[in-house]
């Protein structure tokens, strides 16, 4: 089991709630990762980061945004949940020192919003 | 347009016999990895194969990759129930200024004991 932790694991909530989804690990990599997948459908990538203060937009567009104080921590955050945003939110991490960017992925967030 | 792409989508297979998923891609590659996922859960790497190698092994898994032909197999031998999974290839590109890996759309394996 790789040290990537997400929690809820399970979060159901009203349109228009703003939540936080938290992602943290203790391997001290540099890259971290959000994916957002659909059951039984293919990863998207919609944010990364290299390292703190730095977070990029991936390819799948989304209204969330991330943050990244420190380099164990890149939460993802939706001011105003939607319907749309039902889908499951993956975390990722890699060190970039490696050569081949293996990814290690936390459990995911189940997310509904109704 | 997804770099990788998974065949089959599904398969079936009884407990014992050997499970084989394809996966193609498009552009050039410095290297292809192997994903699996349990049903709810993220993802665990099972093995990578650089653009130099033709083919890998680790323990049941056998990998083969064809530069030429932009694709790979995953041969997983003597299936068990645990195997049940999806498994996704990703690829890691040879060159650009913001490489990432992209994932493939999955292949579904059941296992039946």
């Amino acid at each position: 089991e790789a040290d990537i932790y997400q929690t809820p694991r399970y979060l159901v909530i009203g349109t228009g709630k703003k939540i936080t989804l938290e992602c943290s690990q203790t391997m001290g990599h540099d890259k971290m990762y959000w994916y957002q997948q659909d059951p039984g459908m293919e990863l998207h990538l919609i944010h990364y980061s290299y390292g703190v203060n730095s977070t990029e937009k991936g390819d799948l567009s989304s209204e969330s945004t991330v943050s990244r104080i420190r380099t164990e921590h890149f939460p993802l955050t939706l001011e105003s949940a939607r319907p749309s945003h039902t889908s499951q939110y993956l975390c990722a991490s890699s060190d970039p020192r490696g050569p081949y960017n293996e990814q290690f992925f936390g459990p995911g967030t189940r997310l509904t919003v109704l | 347009s997804q770099q990788g792409e998974e065949d089959p989508q599904a398969l079936s297979i009884q407990e014992g016999e050997n499970a084989t998923m394809n996966c193609s891609y498009k552009t050039s590659i410095n290297n292809l990895q192997w994903y699996r996922q349990n049903s709810g859960r993220g993802l665990v790497h099972l093995i990578l194969i650089r653009s130099n190698e033709r083919e890998k092994h680790s323990g049941r898994l056998r990998v083969t990759l064809d530069t030429s032909k932009k694709s790979s197999s995953l041969l997983i031998t003597a299936s068990r129930a645990a195997d049940t999974a999806s498994y996704f290839c990703a690829t890691f590109p040879f060159s650009g200024s913001a490489r990432q890996l992209t994932f493939g759309s999955g292949t579904q394996l059941t296992v039946l004991p």
